[in-house]
């Protein structure tokens, strides 16, 4: 297991378009996070699944945008209607129930151009 | 509201030399978790450090050490013996001890001169 893995690492997209960003957590983690890191910025924190269920949601996750985690392994971020403000990093990150207290295990991320 | 403040956008330090980073936090909160990550170009975050708020004694790893201040709300990184792979972005975090997400501040980064 090499860690948290992402797809795509970039994806530019017109506004308007429809995006669909990927995250493979480490196997045993059953918690999992996506964030959203503006430039200049710190990661905001987005939503959070423990297994299959989202148990959190940010106010910044408006209805254009919608987490899954089928099966409570891998999970997807889609943003739909995309706008030139959803330009950003898109962060996940995992961890087990007990090393959420010693941090999270980032990715590398999905930065996302809206042209 | 949890809000984390990182008053210093940049540094820098000469190789080999000390360097500390800044961080304040808000909360009402007595039980939390305070944390520094390093984030290199293009590369993902990486845990520095962490501290606990009820342990009193300040945490370290290897070069890295923090200065906690509880009452003061102030947890700043020092870096000792600077190394060229030290250059980052630093962001510091905070974390209630019942909560799921992480506060970030806006990050500082750290060039190290040869």
């Amino acid at each position: 297991d090499t860690g948290v893995s992402q797809d795509p690492r970039h994806k530019i997209t017109k506004r308007g378009q429809n995006v669909t960003f990927r995250c493979d957590p480490i196997s045993e983690h059953n918690r999992l996070y996506w964030y959203r890191q503006t430039l200049g910025q710190g990661p905001e924190f987005l939503t959070y699944f423990q297994n299959e269920a989202q148990l959190e949601k940010s106010r910044l996750l408006s209805d254009r945008f919608s987490a899954e985690r089928p099966k409570g392994s891998f999970s997807t971020l889609e943003i739909q209607r995309t706008e030139q403000g959803d330009s950003a990093m898109y962060l996940c990150a995992s961890s087990s129930l007990w090393q959420g207290d010693y941090g999270y295990t980032f990715g590398s991320g999905t930065r996302l151009t809206v042209v | 509201a949890q809000t984390v403040t990182q008053s210093q956008p940049e540094m820098s330090v000469q190789e080999a030399e000390t360097v500390t980073l800044s961080c304040t936090y808000d909360t009402s909160e007595s039980d939390y978790y305070l944390f520094w990550y390093k984030q290199p170009p293009s590369r993902q975050m990486i845990l520095v450090i962490r501290q606990e708020a009820y342990k009193q004694q300040n945490a370290t790893e290897n070069r890295f050490s923090v200065n906690f201040q509880k009452a003061a709300k102030s947890f700043s990184l020092k870096i000792s013996d600077s190394q060229l792979g030290d250059a980052a972005m630093y962001f510091c975090a905070y974390r209630t001890s019942a909560g799921n997400q992480f506060y970030f501040g806006t990050g500082t980064s750290l060039t190290v001169i040869p």
